[in-house]
This record gives structure tokens, sequence and C-alpha cells, in this order.
């Protein structure tokens, strides 16, 4: 079975830096994605990890712990328009298993 | 280079009414996704194509939804009869071929069904 888990809402502020959390057990793995989803849009991607450690693009960066079943999103110097869902998946021979989506509240 | 198409972009029915939804993904991806995401939760795969195959369909109801992909390209998902538990996007998604997680997969626009 596949169980991903990600907090539903969060806030903060605009400049501010949040990270946002995912925790999965699942039957396979071969990798964990991040997407970001406006609302009434299609999700697009923004990052993966395949191994261990610190992926950073830019303001986002991703984190995952294979052992712990652990990733972890961060997004830094937090902008309005990041105000959107984050949904986590974990990739299994050639499927994609998604979290719930947190959805991120960007205050001014 | 053109996105994953889809149509229509959104469609209301009554229950028990029937509905079909079509999607064209990016040219030469030989792997196509449909998916079922319910207001507030993430994307629920219901059926898998490689190039004109099913690979997985253990999540599709089959009794209600049919999908087929003529040709390795093209797709359509229907469903008869529709009931109310069918309101939700539905997002097509194609990738290139090959299992590799860095062939990320690209979403349509999806299309919003709402079935009253």
């Amino acid at each position: 079975g596949q169980n991903i888990d990600q907090p539903t809402e969060m806030t903060a502020t605009e400049g501010a830096i949040v990270q946002i959390n995912c925790t999965y057990q699942t039957s396979g793995f071969n990798g964990l994605f991040w997407y970001q989803q406006h609302a009434g849009e299609a999700p697009t991607f923004l990052s993966y990890n395949v191994l261990d450690g610190l992926e950073e693009k830019g303001r986002f960066s991703s984190f995952l712990s294979r052992s712990k079943g652990y990733s972890y999103l961060l997004l830094k110097e937090l902008q309005m328009k990041d105000s959107a869902s984050y949904l986590c998946a974990v990739y299994n021979f050639n499927k994609f298993y998604f979290g719930s989506g947190t959805k991120l509240n960007v205050k001014p | 280079e053109a996105g994953v198409a889809q149509s229509p972009r959104y469609k209301i029915i009554e229950k028990r009414q029937s509905v079909a939804f079509w999607c064209n993904p990016i040219s030469g991806h030989a792997t196509l996704y449909w998916y079922q995401q319910i207001l507030g939760q993430g994307p629920k795969l219901l059926i898998q194509f490689q190039n004109n195959g099913v690979v997985d369909d253990s999540q599709l109801p089959k009794d209600r939804f049919s999908a087929e992909r003529l040709k390795g390209v093209d797709s359509t998902l229907k469903i008869q009869p529709a009931k109310l538990e069918d309101s939700a996007v539905y997002l097509c998604a194609s990738r290139p071929s090959g299992t590799a997680p860095y062939n990320e997969q690209f979403f349509g626009p999806g299309t919003r069904l709402t079935v009253l």
C-alpha cells in the first residue's frame, strides 16, 4: 500500500522561509517529486530527489531521507505568487502516488 | 513544444448520463496517465498506458469507467453511467519512454466534471 502524509494547510509571510514536510510509507520507492498546483490549474513540476540529501533549485530546495521516509520542500523569499498547493508524490516503477497536498497561504 | 491538450475543459451532466474526455499527449511521449483529482485531494491514478497498451488499471472502476489509447497517441476516458461522486477534475499527463525518475510527467489543463 501507499501512505503519503502532508500537512493540510500552512500560512507564511511574504519574504519569509517555509518548510513543507512529507512523510511516506510505500511498498516501493524510486524517487520523490514535488509539484506546485495553483487553484484551478494543473500541477507543475518543481523538483525531484532520488538520493538522500538536498537538491537546490533557485528559491526552492527539496530534501530526502529514504531511511526515515521523509522529505521536505523549502521555499525561500516567499512571494505572493507562491500561494498554491504543494503536492508530494512518490515515484515507483513508472507510477506516481500523490499525497493530498499542502495549501500554502502567503500573506503580505 | 506543444503541451498536453485536453477537452472539454468543463462539463456538467446529470447522474446516470455518460461523458467522454479526450487527451492528446506531447508528441513522442510513450506513457500516458489519467488521474482523478477530487477537490482538496491529490491526483489519484486511474489508468496508465505504455504506447497503446494498458500497464495499470487497478484503480479504474471498470463497471463504469473505460479508457483507450488508439494507435498509441490520443486517449479517451469515458464514464457511463456517471455518479455524483465522479465530480472531480480529470487530469491527463504524458511522459517520455523509459522509467528513469528524471523523466518528469507533463500535465494537461484538466477537465472539470460536475455531476448533478
